[in-house]
């Protein structure tokens, strides 16, 4: 099975809040991370959490940590047009101690009026 | 501002053809990485290389090899292009100082096999 998984698809309206949800395998993966890759573009760093955390806020980003589950989530408020992209969920498993990153397959988020 | 620059955006090559993909950093990274992305599929490892003149095949490097003779410059090298070969291939690179280890990406480079 993936080690990292999340659903590919969430559709919101402008304003509501979003949360893609992603879970993950490896429990020795010290950071979590959120990327986000505008169309056309390479991806970029969204946010990213300490695994010893269990939240993270960063204006309208919401990081939530559950340990346990090894579940992994993001929640956008007040949506807007332009946060239409896909948005990929990764960890860094301690695999011979080379920290190589896994990615999901990506949550395609679509923002409509 | 640091970039990771892929040369090329888009390409179209033919069946057979030995293409060059070339990723330049100039972050003074150790690591950097090639994947490749499909829709559905999201981002699969095809190698990667710890440092200059080190490589690491990642989960996909089937008829794909790499070169790193500088630590720059990290080229994904398909000797014989194929058609199962179209694709988005995106170049990373990464320092191994003490922090959260994130992943500075290019903008992508489109490859189409005809």
């Amino acid at each position: 099975g993936e080690d990292v998984e999340q659903s590919l698809f969430l559709s919101v309206r402008e304003g509501d809040s979003s949360v893609i949800n992603c879970t993950y395998t490896d429990s020795s993966s010290t950071y979590l991370y959120w990327y986000k890759q505008e169309p056309g573009a390479g991806l970029q760093l969204l946010t990213y959490i300490f695994s010893n955390m269990d939240m993270k806020q960063d204006q309208r980003l919401t990081v939530l940590l559950n340990k346990k589950d090894k579940h992994l989530s993001l929640r956008i408020a007040d949506t807007q047009t332009g946060d239409s992209a896909i948005y990929f969920c990764a960890e860094t498993p301690r695999s011979g101690g080379s920290y190589i990153p896994t990615f999901g397959r990506g949550t395609s988020l679509i923002v409509h009026p | 501002d640091v970039k990771v620059t892929q040369s090329s955006r888009y390409l179209v090559k033919r069946t057979g053809e030995k293409v060059f993909l070339e990723c330049v950093q100039d972050m003074d990274h150790e690591n950097m990485f090639w994947y490749r992305q499909d829709p559905g599929l999201g981002l699969r490892l095809i190698y990667f290389s710890y440092d200059v003149k080190m490589k690491e095949k990642g989960d996909i490097p089937e008829g794909y090899s790499v070169s790193r003779e500088k630590k720059e410059r990290f080229s994904l090298i398909l000797e014989s292009a194929s058609t199962n070969q179209t694709s988005m291939y995106l170049c990373a690179s990464r320092t191994l100082n003490p922090g959260a280890n994130v992943l500075t990406f290019g903008a992508g480079s489109r490859l189409t096999v005809l």
